[in-house]
């Protein structure tokens, strides 16, 4: 299936830097998710994002939902350990009846080297 | 807790045989989605229901595959004549609109 592009892969980064991250599509989204998800456990919500050019801050992570809307960015201020894990962004088209469905991105694994 | 809940948590089974994963969706949650997850992918869509409805599924769910939703409230999967191909993360989420809240997965070993 679909799958969209994240970048970069990996990340090793030290406690305290900031993080970027994005995601791109061939298609547009009317909808954009950041999901975190640690080994063995479901994603989990992060950020969602409604609007295109649409930015939105949940504590240290900030989200924009790219002008095109064919892509979206998540950066992550000051990061912390339990910040390590892989992050997926997920696009969702809800033009009609039945498209509610998630495409998801190919994660970005984020570590932190002591 | 009142999270998306599935169960179990692991599945081993040879290959050939049945199997059945159930979830729990968030309780006033209307919308419960399947996905699968292999091991360096991002999840991947199966199908979806609104209520017990099912109105959307994927080219991955082969036949082998049915998923049901009798009442519009818990949610099965079934997987006929299991192959090592299945062997997965599989995830259900339910939402009432765009944001969609997974359950903790069942991980599927087909040996």
């Amino acid at each position: 299936g679909q799958q969209l592009n994240q970048s970069p892969q990996s990340m090793f980064i030290q406690e305290g830097e900031d993080v970027s991250m994005n995601c791109t599509s061939s298609s547009i989204f009317n909808t954009w998710l950041w999901y975190k998800q640690d080994p063995g456990e479901g994603p989990v919500l992060l950020i969602a994002l409604y609007k295109a050019g649409e930015l939105t801050s949940n504590g240290r992570l900030t989200a924009q939902f790219g002008i095109t809307r064919k892509d979206s960015f998540l950066n992550i201020s000051a990061s912390i350990p339990s910040d390590v894990g892989i992050y997926f962004c997920a696009g969702q088209l809800l033009a009609n009846f039945g498209n509610e469905k998630l495409t998801f991105g190919t994660g970005t694994r984020l570590t932190i080297i002591p | 807790d009142t999270g998306v809940s599935q169960n179990p948590r692991h599945k081993i089974t040879k290959r050939g045989q049945n199997v059945t994963f159930r979830c729990d969706p968030i309780s006033e949650h209307n919308r419960l989605y399947w996905y699968r997850q292999t091991l360096g992918q991002g999840p991947e869509f199966l199908t979806y229901f609104q209520n017990e409805a099912q109105l959307e599924k994927s080219r991955l769910l082969s036949d082998r595959f049915s998923a049901e939703r009798p009442k519009g409230s818990f949610s099965t999967l079934e997987i006929q004549r299991t192959e090592q191909g299945d062997s997965a993360m599989y995830l259900c989420a339910s939402s009432l609109a765009a944001e969609q809240y997974f359950g903790p997965g069942t991980r599927l070993t087909v040996t």
